[in-house]
């Protein structure tokens, strides 16, 4: 059973663009979320979605936006890239809390 | 605002010996999840707790779950090398509902010396 694919694994954005991420949650999860993790702030909770809709959002700027698709595929957008968006952004995937979730191995995210 | 709370952060340990990790957060919750991740890598899911009391085991690894006293603990037994990596607790805010939102602590990097 494959795992939770993230793509890109890594990239290096300039200040001020907009980044497209894309997570494949395991088969069968309907459940998808996104968090950042840096060395200063550690793993913070982006957004969670299901069934296309987010039912829970993190403390982070409007510039930080996300959707899942009706075969709960998700993409997060980082727009106007800033230096402290450099982060790796995890997916993880579930089938609903207290179940295990699943993390993706992770973006790499460069902001230059 | 959910908080969590992790110690210690650093622990440096022998092989063969025992110790706790220790998880403490500061709203109730009855949802508390366990995660290694290793250097450059991604989180491992360990453990998923979800009542009061509960309690799991994998190998050298135990974890368990006091929602009395807001507490989750990790132990380790007889530490081997292999165990070395940081330890990530995470409070499931939304208790009750389907949906879900992770607090993570800090992270605890241990290290086993041989």
């Amino acid at each position: 059973k494959a795992g939770v694919t993230q793509t890109p694994r890594y990239l290096i954005k300039t200040r001020g663009q907009q980044v497209t991420l894309s997570c494949s949650p395991i088969s069968g999860h309907r459940s998808v979320s996104w968090y950042q993790q840096t060395p200063g702030q550690g793993l913070q909770f982006l957004f969670e979605y299901f069934s296309e809709t987010q039912r829970n959002k993190g403390n982070f700027p409007g510039r930080f936006s996300g959707r899942q698709f009706s075969n709960s595929r998700s993409e997060m957008n980082v727009s106007t890239l800033e230096l402290g968006d450099s982060a790796l952004y995890l997916c993880a995937s579930g089938q609903g809390a207290g179940n295990t979730i699943y993390f993706g191995e992770g973006s790499w995210l460069t902001v230059v | 605002e959910l908080k969590v709370e992790q110690n210690p952060l650093f622990l440096s340990m022998q092989e063969g010996k025992n110790y706790t990790i220790y998880c403490n957060y500061s709203t109730t919750s009855d949802r508390l999840y366990w995660y290694r991740q290793d250097p450059g890598k991604s989180l491992e899911s360990l453990f998923v707790l979800l009542s009061n009391g509960a309690v799991k085991q994998e190998g050298r690894l135990m974890a368990s779950l006091d929602t009395k006293a807001r507490l989750s603990t990790l132990h380790i037994t007889a530490a081997v090398h292999d165990l070395s990596a940081t330890y990530f607790c995470a409070v499931d805010k939304n208790s009750g509902g389907s949906n879900y939102k992770l607090t993570f602590g800090k992270g605890t990097l241990l290290t086993v010396n041989p």
